[in-house]
């Protein structure tokens, strides 16, 4: 059963505490994306790798937010310090480079208060 | 700058009441169009991709179209079951974030029995 994997499914932390979010992608899928859904935004790219190589950073917010790939199993988004309005619910997606679909896990929900 | 609009934010059917969905696009060369699905609490779930004006795909009682200024998402009957948000988003052809995704804010569909 291929599908992306997220943990923790949720989290709630309080204001400058470290979050540190993982993802499995699907075997075999050498890209990987990031994205934050919000009500009032609703889903935003932050970051996204092929064969581990950041390729695009620049929907992250450079001072607080990290993401890095230390194998092609694991794909990690840090927060730190943590804020009340990076709220969100974190997603993340793969794919392979020779496909456009984009396959979603089922996301953190991030509550920092 | 690649923007995606959804019309409406929110739409209302009785079983068996056919209607559609809007989706209208600015992109920088388009590479594609992708129709996802999200249920709550879910990661978005994809439907169809759309490569060029005029193209067409159909899924059960969804069909999606494709112009060069926007795409419709077509519900033919709609069950109970197809209750859901569905996104829309586009994939710019030009750039280096080749496979980036840039979606729109969602239709909520809510279909009663």
């Amino acid at each position: 059963d291929a599908r992306v994997t997220q943990t923790p499914r949720d989290k709630v932390t309080e204001m400058g505490q470290e979050v540190t979010m993982r993802c499995q992608p699907i075997l075999g899928h050498n890209t990987v994306f990031w994205y934050r859904q919000t009500m009032k935004q609703g889903l935003e790219l932050l970051a996204y790798f092929r064969n581990r190589a950041p390729l695009d950073d620049s929907g992250m917010p450079k001072d607080r937010f990290s993401a890095e790939m230390p194998d092609a199993t694991l794909a990690t988004l840090k927060i730190q310090p943590s804020e009340p309005r990076d709220s969100a619910v974190y997603f993340c997606a793969s794919a392979n480079s020779g496909g456009h679909e984009q396959f979603f896990g089922p996301g953190t929900r991030l509550t920092v208060l | 700058e690649d923007q995606v609009t959804q019309s409406p934010e929110a739409l209302r059917l009785q079983e068996g009441e056919s209607s559609s969905l809007n989706c209208s696009y600015t992109v920088s060369g388009l590479r594609g169009l992708f129709w996802y699905r999200q249920d709550p609490g879910k990661g978005p779930e994809f439907l169809f991709t759309l490569y060029s004006a005029g193209e067409e795909k159909e899924k059960e009682r969804l069909k999606a179209t494709l112009t060069k200024k926007e795409s419709f998402l077509h519900i033919t009957a709609p069950k109970p079951e197809d209750s859901a948000t569905y996104l829309c988003a586009v994939q710019p052809g030009l750039g280096s974030g080749f496979q980036k995704l840039v979606f729109g804010t969602g239709t909520r569909l809510l279909v009663s029995p």
